[in-house]
């Protein structure tokens, strides 16, 4: 069965950091580009960045380019995402999904809560 | 690209059809195409890909079509499980939602 859970949410004041983990497990991890996703309490889905099957490329949603990273540890079936110089609208729910080609998330973890508030 | 599905709300009974919209304001691959169905408290769940290919598990009342740029995700005879926001993708862009609530 395939499984994506997720840790390291919480509540962090603005330009603050956090790190976002993401674990999988039923399915060859190394093989699969993978993704962030986000929403914010009560609003639609956006996309935040994805990263290569091997984490040579990675790319960003705009309004995050330079202050997020996303990596992998394909030895440790895991996805992070580095988040740094947090601000308020980057309150969201952010899921890591499992890219089955073509941009298609197929699988999806169950959601971590970011709160970046004072 | 802007996805805009229409219409924001359907508000339809159990065993009726769905019809919701998804226009794009450029032609898409339509290889890139996908639909989601959310429930409230959950993850999203993957129902279409590649425009009309059904993902695993989804069952056949759920059908999706177009090209170009437009495309329409149609649920026949709603079961009361269909009751949910569904979303629109293509490449990283998602649609803003249409919500298929109970009338």
């Amino acid at each position: 069965e395939v499984q994506l859970v997720e840790s390291g949410g919480g509540l962090v004041q603005p330009g603050g950091s956090l790190r976002l983990s993401c674990v999988a497990s039923g399915f060859t991890f190394s093989s699969y580009w993978m993704n962030w996703v986000r929403q914010a309490p009560g609003k639609g889905l956006e996309w935040v960045a994805s990263i290569k099957q091997n984490g040579s490329d990675q790319y960003y949603e705009e309004s995050v380019r330079g202050r997020f990273t996303v990596s992998r540890d394909n030895a440790k079936d895991s996805l992070y995402l580095q988040m740094n110089s947090l601000r308020a609208d980057d309150t969201a729910l952010y899921y890591c999904a499992r890219n089955r080609g073509y941009e298609a998330f197929d699988y999806w973890g169950q959601g971590n809560l970011v709160t970046v508030s004072s | 690209i802007v996805l805009t599905q229409s219409p924001g709300t359907l508000s339809l009974s159990p065993g009726e059809s769905a019809t919701l919209s998804c226009r794009a304001s450029q032609t898409l691959d339509s290889r890139y195409f996908a639909w989601y169905q959310q429930k409230p408290g959950q993850a999203p769940r993957l129902l279409i890909y590649d425009a009309s290919s059904r993902a695993t598990g989804i069952p056949d009342r759920f059908s999706g079509s177009g090209s170009g740029t437009d495309f329409s995700l149609t649920i026949n005879r709603l079961e009361p499980e269909d009751f949910a926001v569904y979303y629109c993708q293509h490449s990283v862009t998602f649609g803003q939602g249409t919500t298929v609530e109970i009338k």
